[in-house]
């Protein structure tokens, strides 16, 4: 199973950002999204779909339907700037499948 | 709040193997999976395993199988990841994660892992 992540995206601070994750009916899957900063550990900043964790700012929420599932950060800042990864399991497999990850830069 | 600490960095010849241990403290590792997530220099993130520790039960990635042991001490709260057969492509950041559904809510601050003549 695979998921497809764009390589990058950039977005000025205070706008939006929407990042995806593509896969084959991935609306059927429960996505989970992770930020990482440089040399640090991944952070899980949404699960099954469109939850927070506690202490997850609201401004990070998501979605998921059809083949695309997106994780959507509003009012950036530059505290923001980091890698994303999309994350599902494959119950086909019985594997877990990250995608290639998105670096968000903040202009 | 659960944290996991892992062990140290660790500098291995080809074809040694590699033991990395992961601590839960603030909270027992029992009730959960530890998953086992590897990073090399400048790459994604990539499943490696995973290990039910009450129960002892054991998942490993195709691409692993046959020289990956994932063990856990319950008395001690810590899982631990053995690696056989180290090559220059096993020379990467890995990271236990404990298992929230089938996501990962708590990560260990990552154990680098170099493989060098």
């Amino acid at each position: 199973y695979v998921l497809t992540q764009p390589p990058s995206v950039s977005v000025a601070p205070g706008q939006t950002a929407t990042l995806t994750c593509g896969g084959n009916s991935i609306g059927s899957n429960s996505v989970h999204w992770y930020q990482q900063r440089p040399g640090q550990a991944p952070v899980l900043v949404v699960f099954d779909d469109s939850d927070r964790p506690s202490g997850i700012p609201e401004r990070f929420s998501g979605s998921n339907s059809g083949n695309t599932a997106t994780l959507t950060i509003s009012r950036v800042e530059a505290g923001d700037e980091a890698d994303y990864y999309c994350q599902v399991w494959d119950s086909t497999s019985d594997h877990i499948v990250f995608g290639g990850g998105t670096k968000l830069s903040v202009l | 709040q659960v944290q996991l600490v892992q062990s140290g960095a660790e500098v291995k010849t080809p074809g040694s193997s590699v033991k990395v241990s992961c601590k839960a403290s603030g909270g027992t590792l029992n009730t959960y999976t530890i998953n086992w997530v590897r990073q090399a220099p400048g790459q994604g993130l990539q499943y490696v395993g995973r290990i039910i520790p009450v129960l002892g039960i054991t998942h490993y990635a195709q691409t692993f199988q046959g020289r990956l042991t994932i063990s856990a001490d319950k008395s001690s709260s810590t899982t631990f990841l053995e690696l056989t057969s180290l090559t220059s492509e096993d020379m990467a950041f890995y990271y236990c994660a404990r298992g929230l559904g089938n996501g990962f809510d708590f990560w260990g601050q990552g154990t680098l892992v170099t493989v060098s003549s």
